[in-house]
């Protein structure tokens, strides 16, 4: 069965500083992986996405994520945090051989940047 | 291009009665999924729609359903509402693509209904 896990319900990072959110999957051979995050009253956004090839990813706002298959991780990171990310993010997975398969999100990170 | 609109924003209602949401997808796209979003539980899969048919089913009782129209617009209904179907509905849609590589389209969502069963 497809999961997905976030460790951490929030992370706080100090304006400025690199931030760093993990997540961790377990699917059968190759998934497709993705990052969404939500702003409060709104729906979820589309950061970036893994399909294949360079194993890191770039995405909206200056956010990039590294698939690592032997560890099963698809973290996302930004060099440099700003208080405007704040907001609510989710991981998800999907099986790649399967145009039926459902998209797993995980239980959420909180972010939280302090001026 | 118009996003995913999802209507009303806002509802209120009481145990016991039903409620019927609607999503509107992206022009072009086939594929519309429900989520359930609540503090406690998270994001939670309900049902995906394609071309009409449901597609995938989540863990959620009968009481819950949905169908999507020819022009893959999709309704969701709850029947018998229970305090705890307070939550925000999200509906998503995605597709477009060649048959077959639908796995990798991303989710578009709307803005959610938001319920409260009083």
């Amino acid at each position: 069965a497809q999961s997905v896990a976030q460790p951490e319900d929030q992370v706080n990072v100090a304006e400025g500083n690199p931030l760093t959110v993990k997540c961790t999957y377990s699917v059968s051979g190759n998934p497709y992986l993705f990052w969404y995050v939500q702003y409060p009253n709104r729906g979820l956004q589309f950061l970036l996405k893994y399909i294949t090839g360079d194993n890191l990813v770039k995405g909206s706002y200056g956010f990039e994520a590294e698939f690592n298959k032997s560890q099963t991780s698809f973290h996302l990171k930004k060099p440099s945090a700003l208080v405007s990310d704040s907001a609510l993010y989710f991981c998800a997975v999907r099986n790649r051989y399967s145009s039926a398969s459902k998209i797993i999100f995980g239980s959420g990170t909180r972010l939280s940047i302090r001026p | 291009k118009a996003g995913v609109t999802q209507t009303p924003r806002y509802l209120i209602k009481t145990r016991g009665q039903q409620v019927t949401l609607s999503c509107s997808p992206i022009s072009g796209h086939r594929s519309v999924s429900w989520y359930q979003q609540t503090p406690g539980q998270g994001l939670q899969f309900l049902f995906e729609y394609f071309s009409e048919t449901q597609r995938n089913k989540g863990n959620f009782p009968g009481r819950f359903s949905g169908r999507q129209f020819s022009n893959s617009r999709s309704e969701m209904n709850v029947s018998t509402l229970e305090l705890g179907d307070s939550a925000l509905y999200l509906c998503a849609s995605s597709g477009g693509g060649i048959s077959g590589t639908e796995a990798k389209n991303i989710q578009y969502f709307g803005a959610g209904t938001r319920l409260s069963v009083l």
